[in-house]
């Protein structure tokens, strides 16, 4: 069983490039986040996803888009990337609500921008 | 909006020791959710223990377990009989009960260590 598969582990981009952080789930759950983990700081959620096809802004969405074809999958897009991305970015998995269900997370992909 | 606060940037506890890392929140919900995730040098995001608002009751998972105020807005983790293992960043969180409790709000962390 391989839970939250994050894509890849480590990427440099230059500014102004743009990239896909691919993420993707086999335990068939409907809810999805990316969150993103700034040195000497906590996670702060930047989009999720209830279901395919719906998908909403969390507390940090500027400079990302999000889509949500399949349940499996949420990839995370950079368009114009600026320094200030640079971060490690996780992806998390999760069921409907439920108060005694675990959110799963991937290993997270490291971000430089330069 | 919420806020989660831990104010203990760095802690250090002797193994087989016990420990207890603070945090506060703020929220005018009255049902809601906390939890105390361990990241390791792996990175890895590890829930370790969840409390919900509603409940009197303090959470207990083996050698860790919560002192959960809830009019003082107090969330702490105490961890008994300290192991190497522990050492990690912990953090406290917080997710309103009407939503995903995966909308998470993390507070900036608590790096534990663990002197042999």
């Amino acid at each position: 069983n391989a839970g939250v598969t994050q894509t890849p582990k480590f990427r440099i981009l230059k500014i102004g490039q743009s990239m896909t952080l691919q993420c993707t789930q086999d335990m068939n759950h409907n809810y999805m986040y990316w969150y993103r983990q700034d040195p000497g700081m906590g996670l702060k959620l930047i989009y999720y996803s209830v279901g395919a096809g719906i998908t909403d802004k969390g507390e940090v969405p500027n400079g990302y888009n999000v889509s949500r074809s399949t349940t499996e999958d949420f990839p995370l897009r950079l368009e114009l990337a600026a320094p200030s991305q640079t971060s490690v970015y996780f992806c998390a998995s999760g069921r409907k609500d439920r108060v005694d269900e675990k959110l799963f997370f991937g290993s997270g992909t490291q971000l430089s921008v330069l | 909006a919420q806020t989660v606060t831990q104010s203990q940037p760095e802690m250090s506890v002797q193994e087989a020791e016990t420990v207890t890392l603070s945090c506060t929140y703020d929220t005018s919900e009255s049902d809601y959710y906390l939890f105390w995730y361990k990241q390791p040098p792996s990175r890895q995001m590890i829930l370790v223990i969840r409390q919900e608002a509603y409940k009197q009751q303090n959470a207990t998972e083996n050698r860790f377990s919560v002192n959960f105020q809830k009019a003082a807005k107090s969330f702490s983790l105490k961890i008994s009989d300290s192991q190497l293992g522990d050492a990690a960043m912990y953090f406290c969180a917080y997710s309103d009960y009407g939503g995903s409790q995966g909308n998470l709000i993390f507070g900036k962390g608590t790096k534990l260590s663990v002197k042999p």
